[in-house]
């Protein structure tokens, strides 16, 4: 199975602050990698797939990016609204396999 | 407007039985690949399982298979997970999503809000 270790497991940060969370796979997944913000009670909601497409009605301080096997999520100028737990999801192959989660809080 | 309703579920004993249902609204469902994923209580997401839109292709985790059955009826617009010998590690919030995706990129874009299904003697 494709493992997907996503770091840090938390962060703090301010409104306003720019953070970055990354995933790695363990093995190429080429462009199969998505990434998801969910909020407690809440489905999860989808923010970037491809891994650089952001999703219609997705704010554009949300931004997804490659190297290799490695993948981020950068949130520029973070808002009230945007702290969540992120998650990120390859399916390149099954069984599909999510990131354990970075869950964002206020500093 | 995509809507996507699951239903079905419940607390069950170890060993026990449950179909959920994912009724859809607002979108072409024959056509559409469907999974299911689900989400213990304070942990991460897995993925379950996934349904072409004819039914004719299907796929689970290796911790399920042979005791979780994917299925749908098109007509009904509806997607159900038929669940069997549970255990309590099966204890979750259990979303139908939509699986959309191209040659070089696959997502789970809707989801619905979810059913818990509690396994506990």
């Amino acid at each position: 199975d494709i493992q997907m270790i996503q770091s840090p497991s938390s962060l703090s940060a301010s409104v306003g602050d720019t953070v970055t969370i990354t995933c790695r796979a363990s093995q190429n997944i080429y462009t199969f990698l998505n990434w998801y913000q969910q909020k407690p009670g809440k489905a999860p909601n989808l923010l970037i797939h491809g891994p650089t497409t952001l999703q219609s009605a997705v704010p554009s301080r949300f931004s997804g990016g490659v190297s290799g096997t490695d993948f981020t999520l950068t949130i520029r100028s973070l808002q009230a609204e945007d702290f969540a737990t992120y998650y990120c999801l390859q399916t390149h192959k099954t069984p599909y396999t999510f990131g354990q989660g970075t869950k964002l809080e206020i500093k | 407007e995509v809507q996507l309703v699951e239903s079905g579920g419940a607390l069950v004993q170890p060993g026990g039985s449950l179909r959920l249902s994912c009724t859809a609204a607002g979108f072409t469902f024959s056509r559409s690949w469907m999974t299911w994923v689900r989400q213990a209580p304070g942990k991460g997401l897995e993925w379950v399982a996934n349904i072409k839109g004819d039914g004719s292709e299907k796929d689970s985790v290796d911790s399920v298979r042979g005791r979780f059955t994917i299925s749908r009826d098109n007509a009904k617009n509806s997607l159900y997970l038929e669940m069997t010998s549970l255990r309590p590690e099966d204890t979750a919030v259990y979303y139908c999503a939509t699986l959309r995706g191209s040659s070089d990129t696959r997502y789970f874009d809707y989801w619905g809000q979810g059913t818990l299904v509690t396994v506990s003697s």
